[in-house]
């Protein structure tokens, strides 16, 4: 069936690098796409979002990217900080009632 | 800032028990959503509302699991009886409206079922 996943389950950076959170999706009919952080014992906190007609959108120190020739969506998070350390989701609506499905998840640690 | 409030945070009972959650969305949402978050997985959806209707619940195991939001306000999932399985983070987020993608999540219930 459709399904939205991830390439890499974890990821190690250091502080103030970037980082790239991969993703793939498998149904092309998608118009939309969520990214949400989880940090631990808390509920996913809406980060960034991209419709389909965009390859790109940035937002503060987070941009997006899209391609949709191989269906792969990307989170860069510019000069990470600590408090970027999380589990981070994408996610794409499903159905009538946009209830959305969500990707396994990238743990990102960052390293001091 | 509003924000989506649940009730217990955590919640330990024996299979076979019944248990049950509370979700108060943000004021004015009409659309709410209850999650089963695995531990390592994504949240999968459970049930979703627009207002006291239930729009979805096709991966709700209704055999054990109901839901409702009886005053298109605060909801309740419910569990009975409670399988070792159940054992997850029950997410509860709400939405401005049926049309809207912006979701917000509360701090989920942990539930662990012995």
């Amino acid at each position: 069936g459709e399904s939205v996943g991830l390439h890499l389950p974890t990821l190690s950076v250091q502080e103030g690098d970037n980082s790239i959170i991969n993703c793939a999706y498998s149904n092309s009919a998608s118009d939309y796409f969520i990214w949400y952080k989880q940090e631990s014992g808390k509920g996913p906190q809406f980060i960034i979002d991209i419709r389909s007609n965009m390859d790109k959108r940035q937002g503060q120190r987070v941009t997006v990217l899209l391609n949709k020739t191989v269906k792969h969506l990307s989170l860069q998070i510019a000069a990470t900080q600590p408090g970027d350390s999380a589990v981070y989701f994408c996610a794409e609506p499903r159905g009538y009632g946009q209830n959305f499905v969500f990707g396994p998840g990238t743990r990102l640690s960052v390293l001091p | 800032e509003a924000e989506v409030a649940q009730s217990p945070r955590y919640k330990i009972t024996e299979k076979s028990q019944a248990v049950a959650f509370w979700c108060d969305p943000i004021s004015g949402h009409a659309t709410l959503y209850w999650y089963r978050q695995i531990l390592g997985q994504g949240p999968e959806l459970l049930v979703q509302f627009q207002d006291e209707s239930v729009v979805d619940d096709s991966q709700l195991p209704k055999d054990r699991f109901s839901a409702e939001r009886l005053k298109g306000v605060d909801s309740t999932l419910k569990i009975q009886p409670a399988e070792l399985g159940d054992s997850a983070m029950y997410l509860c987020a709400s939405s401005l409206a049926l049309g809207s993608y912006e979701q917000y999540f509360g701090p989920g219930t942990r539930l662990t079922v012995t």
